[in-house]
């Protein structure tokens, strides 16, 4: 059964230090992972979808890594701004269906 | 404007009542998905329909019946509507597994 955990749960971090958010996974049978954000009383939004064959993928200040082996992925944020501010969560979408399974998020607060 | 839109955004109704979630996507993705959020910003799978078929049925009480029309329209309807079913609901939609997907942005149920 795949799980999915995200550490840490909370962060809070001044404005314009770079970041790392971890997002572990238990089965690495996956076809790739997917790095939302979530802004408070809204939907999700996707950020960075990296497949199973790639390492990494890159979007803008926001880099995302995974290690297939070590069921991990991080996901970057330089230089952080006050409005990236919102919960991250990390989903993967297993082989043997359509099912993903999400982390419980980690919540970042950029203080300004 | 490409996207998943969801009606109503806000559900407000007495235990007791049936009530219907609608989405559609004008995407031309495959398959669509209905996830639960809890109280505690949990997101879990309800069903997914490919092509119309349903995929996916995630131990979810039988009050709970989607309805697909067509590919491009999954909608949920609850019978009897229980306290607990109090959530925020998200649909979302993808070209095929592992593609990415593409999320609503979530129907807040109220149930009182």
């Amino acid at each position: 059964k795949q799980e999915v955990t995200q550490i840490p749960a909370a962060l809070s971090v001044p404005e314009g230090e770079n970041l790392v958010l971890n997002c572990s996974f238990t089965d690495s049978a996956i076809y790739n992972l997917q790095w939302f954000r979530q802004d408070p009383g809204k939907g999700l939004t996707s950020l960075l979808l990296i497949q199973s064959s790639q390492r990494e993928q890159t979007s803008g200040r926001l880099n995302a890594s995974l290690d297939k082996s070590s069921g991990r992925s991080t996901l970057y944020i330089a230089a952080s701004q006050p409005g990236d501010s919102a919960t991250y969560l990390c989903a993967v979408p297993m082989n043997r269906d359509d099912k993903i399974i999400f982390g419980k998020g980690t919540r970042l607060h950029i203080l300004p | 404007d490409t996207a998943v839109s969801q009606t109503p955004k806000y559900l407000v109704t007495q235990m007791g009542n049936d009530k219907s979630i609608k989405c559609e996507q004008n995407l031309g993705h495959d398959t669509m998905y209905w996830y639960k959020q809890d109280s505690k910003k949990f997101l879990k799978i309800m069903f997914s329909y490919n092509n119309k078929e349903l995929i996916i049925n995630e131990t979810v009480p039988n009050r709970f019946s989607p309805k697909s029309p067509d590919k491009a329209h999954l909608n949920l309807h609850i019978n009897s509507l229980e306290l607990g079913d109090s959530a925020v609901y998200f649909c979302a939609s993808s070209a095929w597994t592992g593609a990415g997907y593409t999320f609503g942005s979530g129907t807040r149920l109220t149930v009182v």
